[in-house]
C-alpha cells in the first residue's frame, strides 16, 4: 500500500464547475500538507499549504485537511480552462525521522476544464 | 517564495555518459532536495543535499549513480552517472526553509538518454 493515494483521473469538467480533488494517506506522522499544480513540461507550482486539520481558502481554491480520517481535499470553484493541469498532493512529517523535510507525493490527478 | 533556477532545462545524452544538473536559489535556504519524475509518474525523492557534508539518499538511490554536491546554502548539483535509457526523467530541485514551511520547485531538467 502506498503512503499517499490519489485518484489519477483523468477528470474532465465544464468551465465554471466546482472541482474536488482528494488524497488519502496512511502515515499518521504527516503534519504538513501541500497541493501543487503542474502544467505540461513545467515544475510543480505550490497552490496551497496547510498545517494539521482544518480549512484554508485562497481565492478560488480551498484546501481541507481531516487528520482523523487521513484525508485531504482541494476544491476549485468556478473552474477555468487555465486550471487544466496535473494536481499533486504532497505531505511531510514533523521533526525527527531520517527523511527530514521530505515530501511524499500522490500520483497526481489530470484535470481538464473545457470551455 | 524562493526563485529556483535549474540548468540545463533539457538535454539528450548518450548512454554511458554523465550529466551534471545545477540548482541555484536566489536566497539562502536550509533544505535542498533532488526529486525524479519518471514519464507519467509522480515525484520520488532521490536525496537530501546537505551543506558541507554528504547527501542523504533514499532507498533505491546510491551516491555512485547520483553524486550530489552542496557547497553553500544557495547552490547544489546532481550528477546522473553512467546513464541508461531508464534514467530518462525529469529531475527537479526543491527547497524548504524548515519542516514547517512550504516547499518550492525549480522548473526541472528534462533528460532523455538514447
Amino acid at each position: 500500500q502506498k503512503e499517499v493515494e490519489q485518484d489519477p483521473g483523468p477528470l474532465s469538467v465544464p468551465e465554471g464547475a466546482i472541482v474536488s480533488l482528494n488524497c488519502t494517506y496512511s502515515n499518521s506522522a504527516f503534519q504538513y500538507f501541500m497541493w501543487y499544480r503542474q502544467y505540461s513540461r513545467k515544475g510543480p507550482e505550490l497552490l496551497m499549504y496547510t498545517y494539521s486539520s482544518g480549512n484554508k481558502e485562497d481565492g478560488r481554491f480551498t484546501a481541507q485537511v481531516d487528520k482523523s480520517s487521513k484525508y485531504i481535499s482541494l476544491f476549485i470553484r468556478d473552474s477555468q480552462p487555465s486550471d487544466s493541469a496535473t494536481y499533486l498532493c504532497a505531505m511531510s512529517a514533523g521533526a525527527g525521522g531520517t527523511s527530514y523535510g521530505k515530501l511524499t507525493f500522490g500520483q497526481g490527478t489530470i484535470l481538464t476544464v473545457h470551455p | 517564495s524562493a526563485v529556483i533556477s535549474q540548468k540545463p532545462s533539457r538535454d539528450i545524452c548518450q548512454r554511458g555518459t554523465s550529466l551534471t544538473i545545477q540548482c541555484q536559489v536566489d536566497s539562502q535556504v536550509t533544505m535542498m532536495f533532488w526529486y525524479r519524475q519518471q514519464p507519467g509518474q509522480s515525484l520520488t525523492l532521490i536525496a537530501t543535499a546537505n551543506q558541507g557534508s554528504e547527501a542523504t539518499y533514499e532507498s533505491g538511490f546510491v551516491i555512485d549513480k547520483f553524486p550530489i554536491s552542496r557547497p553553500n546554502l544557495t547552490f547544489s548539483t546532481l550528477t546522473v552517472s553512467n546513464m541508461s535509457p531508464e534514467d530518462s526523467s525529469i529531475y527537479l530541485c526543491s527547497v524548504r526553509q524548515g519542516i514547517s514551511t512550504e516547499a518550492f520547485f525549480g522548473q526541472g531538467t528534462r533528460l532523455t538518454v538514447v
